[in-house]
């Protein structure tokens, strides 16, 4: 069920801004990107979310292509507290009633 | 962001036994509460969900009768897993939403053992 394409693995250095990409070629209209992160055996936290236009705020950043097939989330300077896997779901339904179906991530490490 | 807490955090228990989990949203009123089991070094996977007040919907290839999902109130949602077997051990993590809210939060999770 899962309609996004992240790598495996990547790795950042401290201080540097870390650069998730994220494949979602098949995306409607009208479904939402949602970035989640898991950080080890606890549960899922939310960080950003977007439709069309790019989102900032006080996590991350996220840039949506212009044809809604990819997006990049951007931890501008990230820290040893940010290594995690991250989730980039595609969100299936309405605001009222939608469920976040997560792939497989990507796993984050943030190297001192 | 907003808070969900699961109680128990971890849980050991005898093979045949019932467990049940609770789920709380503690500053929001949770119109909706997902379920999800995440297994070692997989990701998550829904498990059900449900609105307060009605039946849980759950995803294929999950058995109702063996998940037990109550959502009752609006900040309390609990599963109860029936006559647990080793292979039921596993993550389970709970998430509420709040009506038109688009933000779905997570709890902590709650580390499940049957022995």
């Amino acid at each position: 069920d899962a309609k996004t394409t992240q790598p495996t693995s990547m790795d950042c250095a401290e201080g540097r801004a870390a650069n998730l990409p994220c494949n979602h070629s098949t995306i409607s209209g009208n479904e939402y990107v949602y970035w989640y992160r898991q950080i080890h055996s606890q549960g899922p936290q939310y960080i950003i979310h977007g439709l069309k236009n790019n989102e900032t705020n006080e996590m991350a950043s996220l840039i949506i292509t212009e044809d809604r097939k990819s997006s990049t989330l951007i931890l501008p300077h990230a820290t040893l507290r940010d290594t995690a896997v991250y989730y980039c779901i595609v969100r299936v339904g309405l605001d009222s009633s939608y469920k976040l179906i997560f792939g497989s991530g990507t796993r984050l490490l943030v190297r001192p | 962001g907003a808070v969900v807490s699961q109680h128990p955090s971890w849980v050991i228990c005898k093979s045949g036994t019932s467990v049940k989990i609770e789920c709380r949203s503690l500053d929001f009123q949770a119109t909706t509460m997902f379920w999800y089991r995440q297994f070692p070094k997989q990701s998550l996977m829904l498990m059900a969900t449900s609105n307060e007040g009605s039946k849980a919907t759950y995803e294929q290839g999950v058995e109702k009768d063996k998940f037990l999902i109550n959502h009752a109130s609006l900040t309390l949602s609990t599963l109860t897993v029936t006559s647990a077997h080793p292979e039921d051990s596993s993550f389970y993590i709970c998430s509420g939403k709040q009506g038109w809210v688009t933000e779905a939060f997570f709890g902590q999770g709650t580390r499940l053992t049957v022995v």
